[in-house]
């Protein structure tokens, strides 16, 4: 079916660690996955995406990898910060955007 | 420059009345997307409009339908209003079809 779906609903992390967040996609002919921050309030913002051909991209601060072997997305946050607390969602490219259910991120001081 | 604008922000309407939303892209963006986010469903895929044709339909009913202008403005227009569609609507805009969404702060309608 069209599902992209995350491990955790919920995650904690200290000020400082990094943070994993975790995605599963089930179509694998998709070519395009995209993670979003949605804070409250507002509509998901773009954080980064990675087209099929590649296995890891980089940007400030977030890296995104994929796995195509067991059709696995994780985005990581490197020394997070509390103002990434917000929900995470990842989407897949079937020529239109299916999204994760997210997963709520929580920053401690 | 501009982002993607969504008006109005908040709406409140009544069972079996219709609304209209309209979402304005970002300036040059040809293609907008309308999403339905709510917390039992998540973020799922209305419609998609390039070139004020639609390109790309999700699984909603024929009450939900939409537009889009030679500006590249559009509208989503819900008929006959249930309880269920009490959501918040996202509109994206993107450049090219598929690729490098940019979506707006949303309008949050509640039927009552």
């Amino acid at each position: 079916g069209e599902s992209v779906g995350l491990h955790l609903p919920t995650l904690s992390v200290q000020e400082g660690d990094n943070s994993i967040i975790n995605c599963a996609y089930s179509n694998s002919a998709s070519d395009y996955f995209i993670w979003y921050k949605q804070e409250s309030g507002k509509g998901p913002q773009f954080i980064i995406d990675i087209r099929s051909n590649m296995d890891k991209r980089q940007g400030q601060r977030v890296t995104v990898l994929l796995n195509k072997t067991v059709k696995h997305l994780s985005l990581q946050i490197a020394a997070t910060q509390p103002g990434d607390s917000a929900v995470y969602f990842c989407a897949e490219n079937q020529g239109k955007l299916i999204f994760g259910q997210g997963t709520e991120l929580s920053v401690k001081p | 420059k501009a982002g993607v604008t969504q008006t109005p922000r908040y709406l409140i309407k009544t069972r079996g009345q219709q609304v209209t939303l309209s979402c304005s892209p970002i300036s040059g963006h040809r293609s907008v997307s309308w999403y339905q986010q709510t917390p039992g469903q998540g973020l799922q895929f209305l419609f998609e409009y390039f070139s004020e044709t639609q390109r790309n339909k999700g699984n909603f009913p024929g009450r939900f339908s939409g537009r889009q202008f030679s500006n590249s403005r559009s509208e989503m227009n819900v008929s006959t209003l249930e309880l269920g569609d009490s959501a918040l609507y996202l509109c994206a805009s993107s450049l090219t079809q598929g690729y490098g969404y940019t979506f707006g702060s949303g309008t949050r309608l509640t039927v009552v």
